[in-house]
């Protein structure tokens, strides 16, 4: 069975870069028919999508966050990781990896669990 | 970006009630729409994807119906383990965006 595990650190101070890794056990993270996304859960808030990446390195951004954002993937770990820069307030939320089905239609299933990250001096 | 809107925000049945939950997209998504469901505290799990199949081990009392712009989510039998912020989410174009979400309470 499939299952993704998000790692690192729970606070992160202003201004200062937000790095996350998703371990995926259970299956390949080369497996051609899906793709690796994170979305975040701001406190009491709803779902936002943050990117995508292929085992290949196509990778697809939330354009709000474009320009801040960098999804990667290490397939000789079979992870993959997300690094938030100048990391504000507004960042923190629960930030969860999924695998996001990559034949047509994208759905997200399974889910990681989900990591708290507070950005705070 | 395409904008999801579900209602109501919030609902409270009782125990074996039937409830249904809308999702509208601000333009046509054909099918490409999807259920979750998240428990308190959870991370979100996948009920149901291109609007109307169910995932595997998802109960049979959860169905969805819709395509174009409008969908439902519907719980034949309301559980006091359906407790739960119900997600709609568009794949359509990215980015791919979700509802506000619909909490649905026990009575």
């Amino acid at each position: 069975q499939l299952q993704l595990q998000e790692s690192g650190p729970g606070l992160v101070k202003p201004s200062e870069t937000l790095s996350l890794i998703c371990t995926v056990s259970g299956g390949s993270i080369s497996n051609s028919s899906y793709y690796w996304g994170w979305v975040r859960q701001r406190p009491g808030k709803g779902l936002e999508w943050i990117g995508s990446i292929y085992y290949t390195g196509t990778i697809s951004y939330t354009p709000s966050l474009q320009s801040r954002v960098t999804i990667s993937i290490d397939r000789s770990k079979n992870q993959f990781s997300l690094n938030l820069r100048s990391v504000t307030a507004a960042d923190t939320a629960v930030y969860y990896c999924a695998r996001r089905d990559g034949t047509k239609y994208n759905w997200f299933d399974p889910w990681g669990q989900g990591t708290l990250v507070t950005v705070s001096s | 970006d395409i904008q999801m809107t579900q209602s109501p925000s919030s609902l409270s049945a009782s125990v074996g009630d039937r409830l249904t939950i809308t999702c509208r997209a601000s333009q046509s998504i054909s099918t490409y729409l999807h259920w979750y469901q998240q428990r308190p505290g959870k991370a979100p799990r996948l009920l149901i994807h291109t609007a109307s199949s169910l995932q595997s081990g998802v109960p049979s009392r959860f169905s969805g119906s819709g395509s174009g712009a409008e969908f439902i989510l519907a719980i034949s039998s309301l559980q006091p383990e359906d407790v739960a912020t119900y997600y709609c989410q568009q794949t359509y174009n990215t980015p791919f965006t979700f509802g506000p979400g619909t909490k649905v309470h026990i009575k």
